[in-house]
């Protein structure tokens, strides 16, 4: 039951925005989002929460449609630090454990 | 503060050969995780252990086997190494509260093992 994200990869230049869908199949608690820089571990960015309130981090936020399953990541103004693979996650099956999506491959060119 | 630590960074096996993947916390964290990634794919989930004394399998358990020594230490073992186990390991750990999954996942570095 992992989620399902699009689109699979982004090109962007320096100031533009680009959107990541996230939707799952199964109601969902939380849904979390991770960047993961090339040859890195995987960095927390951010987490909603059921009923929660829509998230920001810097100039990158996200919202949550309990009712559709989906969540969406906004980034706003792209710089280049940005480029990297973006994954959402969200509950497995028992609702203990994690699972993520494929992977959005963001890249930002001057 | 350490975090999550993995060891071996690296390692090459030969097919049937076995090994233990380390992981260890210091985050005083309740869960643990093993997952793969593969290039091209997400992180796909092994096993996890949900609280001391507990493990379950994951997408991808197959081949594996975990044990959760104790808080801070959770191992993931390969028995009978195969090709199809090429891969990059991340261990990650959190302290859920309540239902769900409400806090970070903390990743190791990773480990890198290929098998011939």
């Amino acid at each position: 039951q992992q989620p399902v994200q699009s689109p699979q990869a982004v090109i962007l230049r320096e100031g533009e925005d680009a959107v990541i869908n996230c939707s799952s199949s199964k109601a969902l608690y939380s849904v979390h989002w991770y960047r993961q820089k090339h040859g890195e571990a995987p960095v927390f960015l951010m987490i909603l929460l059921k009923g929660g309130e829509q998230k920001g981090h810097e100039k990158i936020s996200a919202s949550f449609n309990e009712k559709k399953q989906q969540s969406s990541l906004y980034l706003t103004a792209s710089q280049l630090s940005y480029s990297g693979t973006y994954f959402c996650g969200t509950e497995g099956p028992n609702n203990n454990d994690m699972r993520f999506g494929a992977g959005t491959r963001l890249t930002v060119k001057p | 503060n350490a975090g999550v630590t993995q060891t071996p960074k690296f390692q090459v096996l030969k097919t049937g050969q076995s090994m233990t993947l380390q992981c260890a916390q210091d985050m005083n964290h309740n869960s643990m995780y093993w997952y793969r990634q593969d290039p091209g794919m997400g992180l796909r989930l092994i096993y996890y252990s949900a609280s001391e004394g507990t493990t379950d399998k994951g997408e991808v358990p197959n081949g594996y086997n975990v044990s959760r020594l104790n808080k801070r230490e959770f191992s993931l073992r390969l028995e009978s190494a195969a090709p199809s186990q090429t891969s990059v390991y991340f261990c990650a750990s959190s302290s859920p509260k309540l239902g769900g999954i409400n806090s970070p996942l903390h990743f190791g570095n990773g480990t890198r093992l290929t098998v011939t």
